[in-house]
């Protein structure tokens, strides 16, 4: 099973709002990455960050590597419609540890305010 | 640049048989690593495969296996099928340079059902 606690597991978004979603490990991972699975679809590829303490953004997305190595944060800004779907973390250890082996959190589903 | 494509992207097949999937990973790429997807365990790591040998393997029964070929394209097979086995199966390609920084692109998935 996954090794990385992303939370929340959903959330409402209304348009326009701010959203953030953030992942957890007990062991150190050396690359943090943030991918988005539309339904039918694979997950996109959305930041990557690939040392402690980076802030990385991209369009209305922030994310965040942890200064431990053991966390990462995603923010969305001013949320539209299109950011409903499923957001996932993922971590890579060294090479040597695990090749490029991706581990994964469990996601976050994000659905529209009725 | 066309992206990693997966065929077939919809299969369903019994217990008991064996079932062939087809990944293109995305051209120049020379890793292809697969990934099970399933509601219960979520996205799990089989193996990956570079220059046609494996490279990397995860926690999976022999039962899952796969190839690659020179072209980079791969195949993974899956024998003996069990209804656990019902899953998206996914496919990611990467340069297959052994850095941080390779980033894996994945396809869209061949969602398998077993009945």
């Amino acid at each position: 099973g996954q090794q990385l606690n992303q939370s929340p597991q959903s959330m409402f978004i209304q348009e326009g709002e701010d959203v953030s979603m953030n992942c957890t490990s007990s062991s150190i991972f050396n690359t943090w990455l943030w991918y988005k699975q539309d339904p039918g679809e694979g997950p996109v590829l959305l930041i990557a960050l690939y040392k402690a303490g980076e802030l990385t953004s991209n369009g209305r997305l922030t994310a965040q590597f942890g200064i431990t190595r053991k966390d990462s944060f995603l923010n969305i800004s001013a949320s539209i419609p299109s950011d409903v779907g499923i957001y996932f973390c993922a971590g890579q250890r060294s090479w040597e540890a695990a090749g490029n082996k991706l581990t994964f959190g469990g996601g976050t589903r994000v659905l529209v305010k009725p | 640049k066309a992206g990693v494509t997966q065929t077939p992207r919809y299969l369903i097949k019994t217990r008991g048989q064996q079932v062939t999937l087809s990944c293109s990973p995305i051209s120049g790429h020379r890793s292809v690593s697969w990934y099970q997807q399933t509601p219960g365990q979520g996205l799990q790591f089989l193996f990956e495969y570079f220059s046609e040998t494996q490279r990397n393997k995860g926690n999976f029964p022999g039962r899952f296996s796969g190839r690659q070929f020179s072209n980079s394209r791969s195949e993974m097979n899956v024998s003996t099928l069990e209804l656990g086995d019902s899953a998206l199966y996914l496919c990611a390609s990467s340069s297959g340079g052994q850095g941080i920084s390779d980033t894996q692109y994945f396809g869209p998935g061949t969602r398998l059902t077993v009945l």
